[in-house]
């Protein structure tokens, strides 16, 4: 089975102030990882994914995210919030190897950036 | 690519009405999912596709609802009779390998009255 967290329903920052919104996943083998925004009355985008290699990925909109194997975790950050960052955001994750290709989907977080 | 297409965009229909929701997946991609959203309860997973076959229907609310993919490049959802409860936004989402993000249609603005 797998599941995801985001622990934060809203998350408010100033800005100009680095955000974080954070994820936790569970997964029975190694995961994809993947954060989409949602702005108002829109679909889902993708921002980013995590695959393999480099913790550290980088996605658009100047967001980038940490996977964390120890702490099953895959937080979305920006070094600089703007006001039009304010959205909603999904983490999903899906297992390498079973699911046949579904992901899951955590409840989404509300992200609004204060002027 | 235009994305995934759905049709139409805004629906308002009576209580009793038969609705049919309708998707183009972009081409190439060979997983197909249905999503309802609302305020309530979120995101919900109604039914996804593999190379036209249905997986998992687990997440269909009941047998009013309805779900086909007559082939690669299109797939139906269909509410039978349609109740106030269904009104929601009905979001359609392909993915073609396992390590692909989806890609969202704009959705379809369901209102039952």
């Amino acid at each position: 089975a797998q599941s995801v967290a985001q622990p934060e329903d809203q998350v408010n920052v100033a800005e100009g102030n680095p955000l974080t919104v954070k994820c936790t996943y569970s997964v029975s083998g190694n995961p994809y990882l993947f954060w989409y925004v949602q702005y108002p009355n829109r679909g889902l985008q993708f921002l980013l994914k995590y695959i393999t290699g480099d913790n550290l990925v980088k996605g658009s909109y100047g967001f980038e995210a940490e996977f964390n194997k120890s702490q099953t975790s895959f937080h979305l950050k920006k070094p600089s919030a703007l006001v039009s960052d304010s959205a909603l955001y999904f983490c999903a994750v899906r297992d390498q190897v079973n699911n046949a290709g579904k992901s899951t989907f955590g409840d989404g977080t509300t992200l609004t950036v204060k002027p | 690519d235009a994305g995934v297409i759905q049709s139409p965009r805004h629906e308002v229909t009576e209580m009793g009405q038969e609705v049919t929701l309708r998707c183009k997946p972009i081409s190439g991609h060979n997983s197909l999912f249905w999503y309802r959203q609302t305020m309530m309860r979120g995101l919900e997973l109604l039914i996804y596709f593999n190379n036209n076959v249905p997986i998992d229907d687990s997440g269909m609310p009941e047998d009013r609802f309805s779900a086909k993919m007559p082939n690669a490049s299109f797939s139906t959802l269909k509410i039978q009779p349609s109740e106030p409860r269904d009104s929601a936004v009905y979001f359609c989402a392909s993915s073609g390998q396992a390590n692909y993000g989806y890609t969202f249609g704009s959705g379809t603005r369901l209102t039952v009255v």
